[in-house]
């Protein structure tokens, strides 16, 4: 089964800290990588994707993710946080068909 | 905007009951998803559907089922509810096409999720 893992379970930073989220994939044809976002009480939605062209792809909310081949690697990143970016974020990835494989998920607690 | 809604928000049932769970899009998708999420395990799929009447397993499809009568509406059932059934449940949907008969938007809708708690 294809995988995707999540380096990090919980991570607390304050407010204006950068933020790196670590997704690693495992190899398995074309890869289509995603992050979704799940405020607390809210469904969870999309932060951004990825499906080809350039690697460095922007998101909703300031958010950006490097896809590296060589690596298998989809880190999410954001350069300086808001309390309002408390949050669980997921990793995911499709192959050659539209189901989601995702990560076991981060916790992001920011500190005002 | 693409809506996936879920029948309830919070639900208790008891051991051994039959549970269903609800859930409707408002875009005319063709795949609908039924995913559990729980701590450290992220979120992982139990049923899918890509038509009407058609179903396919996911990664953890025991102990449900599921049902497709109508394209908007997708029903995860548990014949017999047992505590370890207890979990956070989320519907999904995906469009082969976008609005208008464009592209699609290459993305999964989530619903608001059914947190489910089975004594």
């Amino acid at each position: 089964a294809q995988s995707v893992s999540q380096h990090n379970h919980h991570v607390i930073l304050s407010e204006a800290a950068s933020l790196e989220l670590g997704c690693n994939y495992s190899y398995g044809g074309t890869v289509n990588l995603f992050w979704y976002v799940q405020y607390p009480g809210q469904h969870l939605q999309l932060l951004l994707k990825y499906f080809s062209g350039d690697p460095l792809v922007k998101g909703i909310k300031g958010f950006e993710a490097e896809f590296i081949k060589s690596k298998f690697s989809f880190n999410l990143r954001k350069p300086s946080v808001q309390w309002s970016d408390t949050a669980e974020y997921f990793c995911a990835r499709t192959s050659n068909d539209y189901k989601l494989s995702f990560g076991a998920g981060t916790t992001v607690t920011v500190r005002a | 905007d693409v809506k996936v809604t879920q029948s309830s928000r919070y639900l208790v049932k008891r051991t051994g009951e039959k549970v269903f769970l609800e859930c409707v899009q408002d875009m005319d998708h063709e795949n609908m998803f039924w995913y559990r999420q729980d701590p450290g395990l992220g979120l992982r799929l139990i049923y899918f559907s890509y038509d009407v009447k058609m179903k396919e397993k996911g990664d953890i499809p025991e102990g449900y089922s599921v049902s497709r009568e109508k394209k908007e509406r997708f029903s995860l059932i548990l014949e017999s509810a047992s505590t370890n059934q207890t979990s956070m449940y989320l519907c999904a949907s995906y469009g082969d096409r976008g609005l208008a008969g464009g592209p699609p938007y290459n993305e999964q809708f989530f619903g608001p999720g059914t947190r489910l708690t089975v004594l």
